[in-house]
């Protein structure tokens, strides 16, 4: 079975400036989805951004972007120009290309709190 | 096109009542998993259902817990005999098909008193 570790229970950042969070995955599969969800206190799960396995290409969205280290099963997530908004919980997950239907496995979360 | 509507957003049940969660997924969607998320903790896989059938339930509790997704009206998720351990928010996602992202509804706080 496939676990995502999320291994930052809370992480703060300044306001404009920039914060990795990381998350780190084991499975033996090699193709598979991964993505980053926001949970604002509203509790909506808002996806963030996703990465197939098969692309080396870093995925970005705006001032989000991820480094995708297939090797060494970390796919963190960098957040640029933090604004205040952007406070919220983040979970990381993985989903397998294989199984019928797209479950995912969710990390424990980390908590980004950002200061004005 | 609203997105996944869950109701109710907050309930709250004695021990050992029943517990009826609703997930009304998006227009044209058929495929609908159920997720619970302890405090503090991720979501955590419970169910997966196209219409009329059960397609996964490898994450459901064997006992109290059924789910169904009729051909008509919205998918329920119910907890009979409600423990403290049970309270969690409920979430429930869907998708057009097994392969596209799936939108998640704002979920269910369930509160057992």
């Amino acid at each position: 079975a496939q676990t995502v570790t999320q291994s930052q229970p809370e992480m703060s950042v300044q306001e404009a400036e920039t914060v990795t969070l990381s998350c780190t995955y084991d499975t033996s599969e090699s193709d598979y989805y991964l993505f980053w969800y926001k949970q604002p206190p509203s509790r909506q799960m808002i996806l963030v951004i996703r990465q197939e396995a098969y692309k080396q290409q870093n995925a970005t969205e705006n001032r989000f972007s991820v480094n995708f280290q297939k090797a060494a099963k970390s796919f963190s997530l960098k957040i640029s120009d933090s604004q205040l908004g952007d406070a919220a919980m983040y979970f990381c997950a993985y989903r397998s290309h294989n199984n019928a239907g797209n479950m995912l496995t969710f990390g424990g979360g980390t908590r980004l709190m950002v200061k004005p | 096109n609203a997105g996944v509507m869950q109701n109710p957003r907050h309930l709250v049940r004695r021990r050992g009542q029943e517990a009826r969660l609703r997930c009304s997924p998006m227009k044209g969607h058929s495929h609908v998993y159920w997720y619970r998320q302890l405090p503090e903790e991720g979501l955590k896989f419970m169910v997966y259902l196209q219409k009329e059938n059960i397609i996964d339930e490898s994450g459901m509790p064997k006992e109290r817990f059924s789910a169904e997704f009729p051909k008509e009206g919205p998918s329920i998720l119910r907890i009979q005999q409600v423990v403290r351990g049970d309270s969690a928010a409920y979430f429930c996602a869907s998708s057009p098909d097994s392969n596209t992202e799936a939108f998640f509804g704002q979920g269910t706080r369930l509160t057992v008193v």
